[in-house]
């Protein structure tokens, strides 16, 4: 069983479009993330939510809106894709420990986004 | 802000010799630090954490030292392996919130 899946693993799109990434965790964690990685394979946090409220809001540009129906569940919806946008987005899920007490992040496979 | 660094992009080594990465950080004092494995097009992997009162953590052929007066992080794989070719990443907490932060990561090669 995947842990946490997203879909789709590969998205090419045209400039303006509108797109959106879908992920689900199965571990019953409580917190979730988006996370960017550019083409420097630099892993960057973008948001995280914790129970359905939204936790960080990494200075996105506000074209990117998380929404998180349920704990289990976070999506992103990417407005005016601009040709900047493309990378590998990777959802994670982590169990909050409490403070200093290490949450370790478990990863999906990523989305390729080409924006063309 | 927090700032972490990963000495090298790139390590090619010997199988069979052990490999070494650093990781520094600046401007704060996490609690704990964690790396991570990535193989290309996958998600990165977790591999150990070390608390900051913990000065070596083993798991297997791999073996972490944190040392908070140097800020800095060692990782080493001994008798490396082809298979153990991969990007590796560290990563400290935030100040606030409870993601991580990643550094760029070390692609180490090795060959047989």
């Amino acid at each position: 069983d995947t842990a946490v899946s997203q879909t789709p693993k590969y998205l090419v799109t045209q400039m303006g479009n509108d797109k959106s990434i879908k992920c689900e965790q199965n571990l019953g964690h409580d917190t979730m993330y988006w996370y960017k990685q550019d083409s420097k394979k630099f892993l960057k946090i973008m948001f995280s939510y914790n129970n359905k409220e939204l936790i960080i809001n990494e200075t996105v540009p506000n074209r990117f809106s998380p929404k998180s129906p349920d704990k289990a569940h976070l999506n992103l919806h990417i407005n005016s894709l601009e040709l900047g946008d493309s990378a590998v987005y990777f959802c994670a899920s982590s169990q909050e420990k409490g403070p200093g007490s290490g949450n370790t992040i478990y990863f999906g496979e990523g989305s390729w986004l080409t924006v063309v | 802000s927090q700032k972490i660094e990963q000495n090298s992009e790139a390590l090619n080594i010997q199988e069979g010799k052990t490999a070494t990465l650093t990781c520094n950080y600046t401007n704060y004092s996490p609690a704990y630090l964690q790396w991570y494995r990535q193989d290309p097009g996958r998600g990165p992997v977790f591999l150990l954490l070390i608390r900051e009162n913990e000065k070596e953590k083993r798991k297997e052929r791999l073996k972490v030292t944190f040392d908070t007066t140097l800020k800095q992080s060692l990782f080493h794989i001994t008798a490396s392996q082809p298979a153990d070719s991969a990007t590796y990443l560290c990563a400290l907490d935030r100040q606030a919130g409870t993601a991580l932060i990643f550094g760029k990561g070390t692609t180490l090669s090795v060959s047989s």
